[in-house]
C-alpha cells in the first residue's frame, strides 16, 4: 500500500524554465492538497483539489502557477517562467476525507539557478 | 499577527525528559487539532489529531486542547534520540478547506 508519491524528488530549473511537480496520492484518497516550505517556514497552504475540480486555491499566487487533478494520472503542480524566489520544497498531501489528518508524500525539492 | 503561532526553539532536552511543545491560535472556528513530526529532508507524519477541547493519549504522546484559551499543546513522555526532529501543529475549521500550520518547533533529545 503505497504512501503518497511525489516525483521528482529534486528539480533544478534555470529561471525563465517551466517546473512540473507530480503527485499521486494514496489508495482510495480523492483529496489532494499542495503546500510550499521554505527554510525556518512552516508549511504554507496553496491549493487544495478533487478529481476534476480546484476546490481552494486561495494561498496559490495568480500568475505562473497552475494546478490540476485529472480523471486519471496524477494531480500536476505547474509553475511557468520560475524566478528565484520559488526555490523551496513542495509537498503533496492527501486525504479520504476532508475532515481528518493528511498523509504527506516526501516532497519536491525545487532549486531554481 | 499569524493564525498559529509556535516557538520555533531549538529545544534541546536529556533522555527520558518530559517534553512539553505548544502553540496558541487566534482563529476560534478552529474545530481540528492534528501533531505532525517532521525529520530533516521528509514530509511530514501525523501523529495526533484531536476534535475540540480535551485531551487524547496515545502510548508516549499526549495532546491537549483548551479552546477557551486558544492554546493547544503535545506532550511527549520518556523522550528518545528517535524523538529528534520537528513538531509541527496543525489546525482547521471544517466549513474551510485548508489546514493551518504552525511554523514548527526543533526538537532535539540527547542520549
Amino acid at each position: 500500500n503505497a504512501g503518497v508519491m511525489q516525483n521528482p524528488r529534486h528539480l533544478v530549473r534555470r529561471r525563465g524554465q517551466e517546473a512540473r511537480l507530480r503527485c499521486s496520492p494514496m489508495k482510495g484518497h480523492s483529496h489532494v492538497y499542495w503546500y510550499r516550505q521554505l527554510p525556518e517556514e512552516g508549511l504554507k497552504f496553496m491549493v487544495y483539489l478533487q478529481k476534476e475540480n480546484i476546490i481552494d486555491e486561495s494561498g496559490m499566487p495568480k500568475e505562473r502557477f497552475s494546478a490540476e487533478f485529472p480523471k486519471e494520472g496524477p494531480s500536476i503542480l505547474r509553475i511557468q517562467q520560475v524566478v528565484r524566489g520559488d526555490s523551496a520544497a513542495y509537498f503533496c498531501a492527501s486525504s479520504r476525507d476532508r475532515a481528518e489528518g493528511y498523509t504527506f508524500g516526501s516532497g519536491t525539492r525545487l532549486t531554481v539557478v | 499577527q499569524k493564525e498559529v503561532e509556535q516557538d520555533p526553539g531549538p529545544l534541546s532536552v536529556p533522555e527520558g525528559a518530559i517534553v512539553s511543545l505548544n502553540c496558541t491560535y487566534s482563529n476560534s472556528a478552529f474545530q481540528y487539532f492534528m501533531w505532525y513530526r517532521q525529520y530533516s529532508r521528509k514530509g511530514p507524519e501525523l501523529l495526533m489529531y484531536t476534535y475540540s477541547s480535551g485531551n487524547k493519549e496515545d502510548g508516549r504522546f499526549t495532546a491537549q486542547v483548551d479552546k477557551s484559551s486558544k492554546y493547544i499543546s503535545l506532550f511527549i513522555r520518556d523522550s528518545q534520540p528517535s524523538d529528534s526532529a520537528t513538531y509541527l501543529c496543525a489546525m482547521s475549521a471544517y466549513e474551510a478547506f485548508k489546514t493551518i500550520f504552525g511554523a514548527g518547533t526543533r526538537l532535539f533529545v540527547k542520549a
